[in-house]
């Protein structure tokens, strides 16, 4: 069956823009999660998704935003880029909310901030 | 402040020897603990898990041991393998059924030289 699809792969911004990107979660998982990796600081979670409704949100600002529609695909925006957004951006997708594990990760999308 | 921390960088093992991984926790609260694997290029993977009832697990060539009373747990395996090499990462997880989302370390990179 098709894994977790992030897109694009790769992405190059520049300070101030924004940008948004794409998840798409194994057919029939309803919960997509969005997790944030930088050098030495292993993964961070920025939010849940489950049936359209955000369920649980980590420790980051009010520019990390997202969404999930109908059919489970989730988008992850982040506004007025700063450097330090660098990061691979990894989307996971479970059947069921918040369980803290059955995750499967889809390949990231790396952002490079310039 | 690392709840989840990995303490060794990276490992350098001999083919068909055991490597262990280490991992140290600092919140109480974390009842479920897991290991990923993660290859260049790719999201990561799910390995092994452990319930905070338990202090083994095995799958394999994998063993995960829990020591709730000095937060630390390891992975073990063997015999290792060139294609266990890879990053690992612990994670943890706590919190309301439905609310719990990962914890993860900042990985151990393993090498298995042949």
């Amino acid at each position: 069956k098709a894994g977790v699809t992030q897109t694009p792969r790769y992405l190059i911004k520049t300070r101030g823009q924004q940008v948004t990107l794409s998840c798409s979660p194994i057919s029939g998982h309803r919960s997509v999660s969005w997790y944030q990796q930088t050098p030495g600081q292993g993964l961070q979670f920025l939010f849940e998704y489950f049936s359209e409704t955000q369920r649980n949100k980590g420790n980051f600002p009010g520019r990390f935003s997202g969404r999930q529609f109908s059919n489970s695909r989730s988008e992850m925006n982040v506004s007025t880029l700063e450097l330090g957004d660098s990061a691979l951006y990894l989307c996971a997708s479970s059947r069921i909310t918040g369980t803290g594990g059955g995750y499967t990760f889809g390949s990231g999308t790396r952002l490079t901030v310039v | 402040d690392q709840q989840v921390k990995q303490n060794s960088p990276s490992l350098s093992v001999q083919e068909g020897r055991i490597s262990i991984l280490n991992c140290d926790y600092t919140n109480s609260m974390f009842d479920y603990f897991l290991w990923y694997k993660k290859y260049p290029a790719e999201g990561p993977t799910f390995l092994i898990s452990i319930s905070s009832i338990k202090d083994k697990n095995e799958d394999g060539r994998f063993t995960v041991f829990l020591n709730k009373s000095a937060k630390h747990l390891s992975l073990h395996i063997v015999p290792s393998q060139p294609g266990d090499s890879a990053v690992y990462f612990c994670a943890a997880s706590a919190g309301d059924t439905g609310r719990r989302a990962l914890t993860f370390g900042s990985g151990t990179r393993l090498q298995v030289q042949p």
